[in-house]
C-alpha cells in the first residue's frame, strides 16, 4: 500500500520560499510510469494543480505558477520536493502531494488519475 | 487551459435520493475525466476514472457517464457517508491539469 506524507514549515513569511517534502512509502518513487504531483487548496475553495514530476525526473508545471515553482526528486530518500518562491498571502493553502496512477485503455493510451494522496499540510503565509 | 465547470455548486438531498452532478469542459476532452470525493479536512479520494470506470473499492451506487464536453456523476441512492464535496478533473490536455470548482452535497 503506497503512502505519502507531506512535511515542511506551517508558517512562511511573505517574499520567502515555501519548501515542502513528500515522503513516499510502500513503493519506489523511481519505478513504474507514475507521475508525482503537488496540488493545493485554499480554505473553502477548490483544487489547484501546481506541477508534477515523472519517475525519470522530468517536470511539468502549471503555467500560472511556473516562474515560481521547482519540483525535484530525491530517489535515495524516496522523496520529492516543492519549492515555491516569492510567496504572498494568496499562497496560503493546504498543500497535498499525490501520485498519478494509470490504466492503459484498449488503444494503448495511458489514462492518469490521482490514486494516492498525502493527508495535506496547511501552510500559512504571514509576517 | 481547459476550463471545467461543475453544476450545481451545492445541493441538498436526503438519504436514499438519486443525485446527479454535472461537469462541463470548455473543449472536447473525449473521456479523460476523473471524479473525486472530498470530506472535510481530508484529502480527496478517487471515485471514477476515464469518465465511467469505477475505482477499486468504490461502492457501485456511484457511476459516471459522458464524453466530449459533458459528463455526469450519479449517486443512485445517497447514503449518510456520501455527504461531501465532489470534484471533476480533466487530464486530456496537460499541463495544466484542471479541476472543476466542486459540488457540495449537503443533508436536506
Amino acid at each position: 500500500q503506497v503512502q505519502l506524507q507531506e512535511s515542511g514549515p506551517g508558517l512562511v513569511k511573505p517574499s520567502q520560499t515555501l519548501p515542502l517534502t513528500c515522503t513516499v512509502s510502500g513503493g519506489s518513487i523511481s519505478s513504474g510510469s507514475y507521475y508525482w504531483s503537488w496540488i493545493r487548496q485554499p480554505a473553502g475553495k477548490g483544487l489547484e494543480w501546481i506541477g508534477r514530476l515523472y519517475t525519470s525526473g522530468s517536470t511539468n508545471y502549471n503555467p500560472s505558477l511556473k516562474s515560481r515553482v521547482t519540483i525535484s526528486l530525491d530517489t535515495s530518500k524516496n522523496q520529492f520536493s516543492l519549492q515555491l518562491s516569492s510567496v504572498t498571502a494568496a499562497d496560503t493553502a493546504v498543500y497535498y502531494c499525490a501520485r498519478e496512477g494509470y490504466y492503459r485503455d484498449s488503444s494503448g493510451y495511458f489514462r492518469y488519475y490521482f490514486d494516492y494522496w498525502g493527508q495535506g499540510i496547511l501552510v500559512t503565509v504571514s509576517s | 487551459d481547459i476550463q471545467m465547470t461543475q453544476s450545481p455548486s451545492s445541493l441538498s438531498a436526503s438519504v436514499g435520493d438519486r443525485v446527479t452532478i454535472t461537469c462541463r469542459a470548455s473543449q472536447n476532452i473525449i473521456n479523460y475525466l476523473n471524479w473525486y470525493q472530498q470530506k472535510p479536512r481530508k484529502a480527496p479520494t478517487l471515485l471514477i476514472y476515464a469518465a465511467s470506470r469505477l475505482h477499486a473499492g468504490v461502492p457501485s451506487r456511484f457511476s459516471g457517464s459522458g464524453s466530449g464536453t459533458g459528463f455526469t456523476l450519479t449517486i443512485s441512492s445517497l447514503q449518510p457517508e456520501d455527504f461531501a464535496t465532489y470534484f471533476c478533473q480533466q487530464t486530456y490536455s496537460t499541463p495544466p491539469i484542471t479541476f472543476g470548482g466542486g459540488t457540495k452535497v449537503e443533508i436536506k
